[in-house]
């Protein structure tokens, strides 16, 4: 099936700083992926779509400037936090949809990072 | 705008007990619905689809347009059936398709 990697699985950083997470389509091609947010007992936020090639579609009330996502191949979409603050740790989950399913909509996801800034 | 609810937060049952964790939706077209697992320290993963039709692990979801819901069931619950359980529309953004969760269910089937 389908497998789709995300690293670090875990990271602390100090507040100040940018961490980059990695998301990654192991054995097939993702043209779209999906960034989002889990807050501990919460649902999954999605924060921007990524298309390869093009820049990323945010959803309302999320910053692009400090949540900065590259989406540079088939494979591959990072995510960036910039000027990371204790409020921006969460649990980011990516996710890629697979088009080999035809018509049929799928997105697999990643097993998510966890971040702590301090 | 597309929303989904999942009036339960956590529904708690005793093993070989119906289970139903409901979902209601909205949404102006015509919806695609999902349900999808998360497993304790595990990915989330996709449980079932509306349009195939399929029963996954026993469970079962019926699409009610009248009534625009799509509740998971499951006529006798298993104690590894404890996780949570997140209904998802599948719609479309600027950026083209995308997937509205619910606030997700968490089921604990006891022994």
């Amino acid at each position: 099936g389908a497998v789709v990697s995300q690293h670090p699985s875990w990271v602390i950083c100090k507040s100040g700083t940018s961490v980059k997470i990695e998301c990654r389509s192991l054995d097939f091609q993702a043209t779209t992926m999906f960034w989002y947010r889990q807050f501990p007992k919460q649902s999954l936020m999605l924060m921007a779509t990524s298309n390869e090639g093009s820049k990323a579609t945010y959803e309302q009330g999320v910053e692009k400037d400090k949540f900065l996502i590259n989406h540079a191949s088939l494979t591959l979409s990072t995510l960036t936090v910039t000027s990371a603050h204790p409020e921006d740790s969460s649990f980011y989950i990516c996710s890629a949809l697979n088009p080999g399913q035809g018509s049929s909509y799928e997105q697999y996801f990643g097993p998510g990072t966890r971040l702590t800034v301090t | 705008a597309q929303r989904v609810t999942q009036p339960e937060k956590l529904l708690s049952v005793f093993k070989g007990a119906p289970v139903e964790l409901k979902c209601n939706y909205s949404y102006s077209g015509s919806p695609e619905l999902f349900w999808y697992v998360q497993y304790s320290r595990q990915r989330l993963q996709l449980l079932l689809r509306h349009i195939s039709r399929e029963s996954i692990k026993g469970f079962t979801a019926d699409l009610n347009k009248g009534e625009t819901s799509f509740h998971l069931k499951k006529p006798f619950a298993q104690e590894e059936d404890s996780a949570m359980y997140y209904c998802a529309l599948s719609g479309y953004n600027n950026a083209g398709n995308m997937l509205t969760f619910g606030g997700g269910t968490r089921l604990m089937v006891k022994p």
